[in-house]
């Protein structure tokens, strides 16, 4: 079956650097996104990795790693508006995106 | 407008009455999904259209159905709502190509009591 797994909920200071994992297991597979959800809003695209290896965007970085089905979100200098859950999602081999059910991160001051 | 809207915002339902939720995107993407949301779970794919005038089942398509007659628009109907699609409805869009990027419109609040 397909399936990703992801911790429900973490809890990270401002101004910290925090880690988000994410294991996956689909029929076949077309990349692997990111995506943030902030309460009671639409998800908004963070990132896609198709290729092994780090793709840095500003704060954010994403990792990919096809052998081992992981991916993990790096979030630095972390602001309170970051609070947010983070969706990880893998394209199966049909292009469609399977989700994990979201991490909530939580950023105390 | 401008991105992917939805309507209505949010709906309370009585079971057994048909609803439609409708979406519509000025982006001229091929591609468009609807998904629900519940806590604790992921979204999930109910219908989609690779192109206007096509569609196909998710993974939770039962109760639901869609039409795809032009580019812009697709609708979702439930024919008689069950409380168990109590959920946000969330419409998406991608071009289908590059990195094939969803782009999701602000979501529909249902309850179905």
């Amino acid at each position: 079956g397909q399936n990703i797994d992801q911790p429900t909920e973490m809890t990270a200071t401002e101004g910290a650097i925090v880690q988000i994992n994410c294991t996956y297991q689909t029929s076949g597979f077309n990349g692997l996104f990111w995506y943030q959800q902030h309460a009671g809003e639409a998800p908004t695209f963070l990132s896609y990795n198709v290729l092994d290896g780090l793709e840095e965007k500003g704060r954010f970085s994403s990792f990919l790693s096809r052998s081992k089905g992981y991916s993990y979100l790096l979030l630095k200098e972390l602001q309170m508006k970051d609070s947010a859950s983070y969706l990880c999602a893998a394209m199966d081999s049909n292009y469609q995106l399977i989700w994990g059910a979201g991490t909530k991160l939580i950023i105390k001051p | 407008i401008a991105g992917i809207t939805q309507a209505p915002t949010s709906q309370i339902l009585a079971a057994g009455r048909r609803m439609t939720l409708r979406c519509t995107q000025d982006m001229r993407h091929n591609a468009m999904y609807w998904y629900r949301q519940d806590l604790g779970l992921g979204l999930r794919l109910i219908h989609y259209s690779n192109t206007a005038g096509t569609t196909g089942k998710g993974e939770v398509p039962d109760g639901y159905s869609v039409s795809r007659a032009n580019t812009d628009d697709f609708p979702l109907t439930l024919a008689s709502a069950v409380p168990s699609q109590t959920s946000v409805y969330f419409c998406a869009s991608s071009d289908g190509r590059d990195n094939n990027e969803q782009f999701f419109g602000p979501g529909t609040r249902l309850t179905v009591l």
